[in-house]
């Protein structure tokens, strides 16, 4: 069936260099999907969106892309820091116009090496 | 600007037992939805609150069931527990007419025993 998932499970980086986390998506009518950032025993952190008429979308050192001809996501971080160290998780809206219904990956686990 | 509460944080129940889980959403959203986490896994979409009605379902049983108030607070209600039910209960709340970010609050950690 269709599903959100990541490629890699875990991910280490060394300090103060760039992450790169992927998905890949299988509903090419998704229009919407948003990034995750889970720490140990917490809620889902909002990182950052993108709709499905944009390409890339930039926040404060992380850079979404959207590449809808291969339904793939990315995740870029820039200059990973420890603090970055958490799951990360795609999430694609599944909804319609009568209300949303995000389907999750399972996720990706970053690792920061000092 | 308060976000998205949840209580209680944590739970034990046994099997065949009723559970309620609170949430209030963060302040200007008038969307709830719930997920259920299991250990190691992503969130699962349980349903979505608005205007009082389930607008969204996912694929739970009926034991699952949930209601939204007139001030946009919501409860989860889980019927006849089972063990499987085990796991972290995210409230995630939204304003879909105005952008649709999904805003989650840090979970109810239910062990059924």
């Amino acid at each position: 069936g269709e599903s959100v998932g990541l490629h890699l499970p875990t991910l280490s980086v060394q300090e103060g260099d760039n992450s790169i986390i992927n998905c890949a998506y299988s509903n090419s009518a998704s229009d919407y999907f948003i990034w995750y950032k889970q720490e140990s025993g917490k809620g889902p952190q909002f990182i950052i969106d993108i709709r499905s008429n944009m390409d890339k979308r930039q926040g404060q050192r992380v850079t979404v892309l959207l590449n809808k001809t291969v339904k793939h996501l990315s995740l870029q971080i820039a200059a990973t820091q420890p603090g970055d160290s958490a799951v990360y998780f795609c999430a694609e809206n599944r909804g319609d116009n009568y209300g949303q219904n995000f389907v999750f990956g399972p996720g990706t686990r970053l690792s920061v090496l000092p | 600007d308060a976000g998205v509460t949840q209580s209680p944080t944590h739970l034990i129940k046994t099997r065949g037992q009723q559970v309620t889980l609170r949430c209030s959403p963060k302040s200007g959203h008038d969307t709830v939805s719930w997920y259920q986490q299991a250990l190691g896994q992503g969130p699962q979409f349980i349903f979505q609150y608005y205007e009082e009605e389930e607008r969204q379902r996912g694929n739970f049983p009926d034991r699952f069931s949930g209601h939204q108030f007139p001030n946009y607070s919501s409860e989860l209600n889980v019927n006849a527990l089972l063990l499987g039910d085990s796991a972290l209960y995210l409230c995630a709340s939204s304003f879909p007419h105005r952008g649709g970010e999904l805003f989650f609050g840090e979970g109810s950690r239910l062990t059924v025993l």
